[in-house]
C-alpha cells in the first residue's frame, strides 16, 4: 500500500538519451511536486502540479519536461541526458498547495549518466 | 528570499545520549517550518512542523524542536537517541511563495 511510488527505482543511461520517471500517489492529494536530490545531499524542488496544472517551475533546463495526466499521477520526461542529471529524483504529494502542508515522498529514483 | 542553514553536516553520538540538531533560517515573517528524516535508500518522512501556537512542537518517534523567533532557530532534539536514529536529517522552511527550501541535511551517526 505504497503512499507514493515511483519507477525505476534506478536508471542507468548513456549521454545524450532520453528517459522518463513515473511517479503515482494514492493518497487523493491535489498537489505533486519533483525534487534533485545531488551527490551533496541538496534537495531542491524542481517543478509542482496543483490538480494537474503546473504552479512551481523553478530554474530547470527546458530539457525537463514533467506531464499531469491526472491528479494522481506526475512524471518526468528527460531529454538529451548529461553527466550533470545524475542525482537522485524525488516526487512528493500534498493535500493541497499550501504552505504549511506535508509532504509525502517517494523512494526516489537513482538516475546515473554515463 | 528565505534559507536555511544546517551548520553541522556530521553528528556522532552513542546510543542513549541526547541530541540537538541545529537549524537556522533567513525569512522577512513568520515562516512554515520542518523536520523531515531520511533512511539511507528512502524517501524524506516528516518528523514534526510548526506554524503558530505553541512553540514547543512534539513529532513522531520521541523527536521535539523549538521555535525561538529572537534567534531565527528550530532545533530538533531528542533524550534519548537509539541507534534506528541514524539518518539524515533536514530542516525546510515554506513561506509564502509555498516555495520550500531544505537545509543541506544532517547525518547522524550513533554509536552503540
Amino acid at each position: 500500500d505504497t503512499a507514493v511510488s515511483q519507477t525505476p527505482k534506478y536508471l542507468v543511461t548513456q549521454m545524450g538519451n532520453d528517459k522518463s520517471i513515473k511517479c503515482e500517489q494514492n493518497l487523493g492529494h491535489d498537489t505533486m511536486y519533483w525534487y534533485k536530490q545531488d551527490s551533496k545531499k541538496f534537495l531542491k524542488i524542481m517543478f509542482s502540479y496543483n490538480n494537474k496544472e503546473l504552479i512551481i517551475n523553478e530554474t530547470v533546463p527546458n530539457r525537463f519536461s514533467p506531464k499531469s495526466p491526472d491528479k494522481a499521477h506526475l512524471n518526468l520526461h528527460i531529454n538529451s541526458l548529461e553527466l550533470g542529471d545524475s542525482a537522485v529524483y524525488f516526487c512528493a504529494s500534498s493535500q493541497f498547495s499550501g504552505a504549511e502542508e506535508t509532504q509525502y515522498f517517494g523512494p526516489g529514483t537513482r538516475l546515473l549518466v554515463l | 528570499a528565505q534559507s536555511v542553514t544546517q551548520p553541522d553536516i556530521h553528528i556522532t553520538v552513542s546510543e542513549g545520549a541526547s541530541l540537538e540538531l541545529r537549524c537556522n533560517y533567513s525569512y522577512g515573517a513568520t515562516p512554515y517550518l520542518f523536520w523531515y528524516v531520511q533512511s539511507p535508500g528512502q524517501g524524506l518522512q516528516l518528523l514534526l512542523k510548526y506554524f503558530s501556537g505553541d512553540t514547543l512542537v512534539q513529532g513522531i518517534k520521541g523527536f521535539e524542536a523549538e521555535f525561538k523567533r529572537s534567534q531565527s532557530s528550530f532545533n530538533l532534539r531528542k533524550p534519548s537517541v537509539h541507534w534506528s536514529d541514524a539518518a539524515e536529517y533536514f530542516c525546510a522552511l515554506s513561506g509564502g511563495s509555498y516555495i520550500p527550501t531544505f537545509g543541506r541535511g544532517t547525518s547522524l551517526i550513533v554509536h552503540p
